[in-house]
């Protein structure tokens, strides 16, 4: 079946704009997180959403960073007035729920570049 | 928080030798602990995990130790192959104080043949 998808694969910004970062789990998937890496680094957990609760946005790095979910469906990671440091991989990953033992699908990510 | 250490940062093996990788994480009450792989320029793929209530699981030539009393665990690759390059990144979910996985920083393996 369909993995996680994300759009778009590349996006290279100028400083200052405003990027959308979008995310399709796996259907059924109840549990999706948003992380970042850096080039050569870890993963580094921006945000989960688990159904319709409230989300857990404990990971994002400032007010510049949200990120919405519809449903159990897609999710968009907005990043307003990018800066430089702002340049990775994005990855968004699912699951069937995050309360149980149950593997976390990735996508292929977003590079993000901002010049 | 959760924290969660990794080491090595990197790990060069000849083909054939073993490698180990080793985790170890702060809250006690983590109750999950899988490990990913992720090959150069493609995404994060579980490989193998490990629950707290065993010690040891194996899957062919990889396995994972987990020390509950020290809190650590660590992944095992014998008969290490050139495929097995990679990244391995270990991750702990906690069970009261935090629902997500925490990622270690990554061990960047390189096995030559």
């Amino acid at each position: 079946g369909a993995g996680v998808s994300q759009s778009p694969s590349n996006k290279v910004t100028e400083k200052g704009k405003d990027v959308e970062l979008r995310c399709d789990p796996i259907s059924g998937h109840t549990a999706l997180y948003w992380y970042r890496q850096r080039l050569g680094q870890g993963l580094e957990f921006l945000i989960y959403f688990q159904g319709n609760s409230a989300p857990d946005k404990s990971g994002l790095p400032s007010d510049r960073f949200s990120a919405e979910r519809t449903g159990e469906s897609v999710s968009t990671l907005t990043i307003q007035r990018t800066q430089q440091e702002d340049s990775a991989v994005y990855l968004c990953a699912s699951s069937l729920t995050e309360r149980t033992y149950n593997e976390q699908f990735f996508g292929p990510g977003t590079r993000l570049t901002v010049l | 928080g959760e924290n969660v250490e990794q080491h090595p940062s990197t790990l060069s093996v000849q083909e054939g030798d073993s490698a180990v990788i080793k985790c170890t994480y702060s809250d006690s009450a983590s109750n999950y602990f899988p490990w990913y792989k992720q090959e150069l320029g493609k995404r994060p793929q579980l490989i193998i995990d490990i629950r707290s209530n065993v010690g040891e699981k194996k899957d062919q030539r990889i396995a994972v130790t987990l020390n509950k009393t020290a809190k650590h665990f660590s992944l095992h690759i014998t008969e290490t192959q050139p495929e097995d390059s990679a990244v391995y990144f270990c991750a702990a979910r906690g069970l009261y104080n935090t629902d997500k996985l925490i990622f270690g920083t990554g061990t960047r393996l390189q096995v030559f043949p």
